[in-house]
């Protein structure tokens, strides 16, 4: 079965440090990989996704993700945080009949002025 | 284009009422989607319907009905209200499922509901 794990449900980093954001997934046919951001009292808005292309995705707000099949792990970066960066950040993979997506628990990120 | 719109916002309800929480779409998007979000656990699906007419459960669909008349509108029914269901509820729709996999979801702006 699809499941997806993230590890740290909460990361707080300095304004201008590096952002990492983790996560892991489990899937039993060629996976679709997405990063979703909710901030406060908002719904989820796409940040990037992995479709089968290049395993390096570059999506919104500068944050980046690389697919690695070996590790099974679709981490998300940013270089630099900002304080508008501060959300909960959700991993997420395509279901097995694809019509569907598993949500990870959600990293909260604070960043620290 | 409005997306996806919910209502209502918010809503307090007492053990064994019932209520509808409303969601519309305007993109024609034949994938739609509920869920439940509760503080560190993520979203977890409890109905989605991948056409008019057509529903199926997800994880948690216990406490709740779906129905889906037309492409547009995929209310979501509690009928006796429990303690337990007190959450925000998200609504989504995608033109996902095979034929497009991978597409990205598109969320509402969420309901709170609180059963006391």
């Amino acid at each position: 079965a699809q499941s997806v794990t993230q590890l740290g449900s909460h990361v707080s980093v300095s304004e201008g440090a590096l952002v990492l954001l983790r996560c892991n997934y489990s899937s039993s046919v060629p996976p679709y990989l997405f990063w979703y951001v909710q901030y406060p009292n908002q719904g989820l808005q796409l940040l990037l996704k992995y479709t089968s292309a290049a395993t390096l995705v570059k999506g919104i707000n500068g944050f980046e993700a690389e697919f690695k099949k070996s590790e099974t792990s679709f981490h998300l970066t940013k270089p630099s945080a900002h304080m508008s960066d501060a959300a909960e950040y959700f991993c997420a993979v395509s279901g097995a009949s694809y019509d569907k997506v598993i949500f990870g628990p959600g990293t909260s990120l604070s960043v620290i002025p | 284009n409005a997306g996806v719109t919910q209502t209502p916002k918010f809503r307090i309800l007492k053990i064994g009422q019932s209520m509808t929480l409303q969601c519309t779409q305007d993109m024609n998007h034949n994938y739609m989607y509920w869920y439940r979000q509760d503080p560190g656990m993520g979203l977890k699906l409890i109905y989605y319907s991948v056409g008019a007419g057509i529903t199926d459960k997800g994880e948690v669909p216990n406490g709740y009905n779906v129905s889906r008349s037309t492409t547009e509108d995929f209310p979501l029914r509690l009928e006796l209200a429990a303690p337990s269901q007190t959450s925000v509820y998200f609504c989504a729709s995608s033109s996902g499922g095979l034929a497009g996999a991978g597409k990205e979801q598109f969320f509402g702006p969420g309901t709170r509901l609180t059963v006391l």
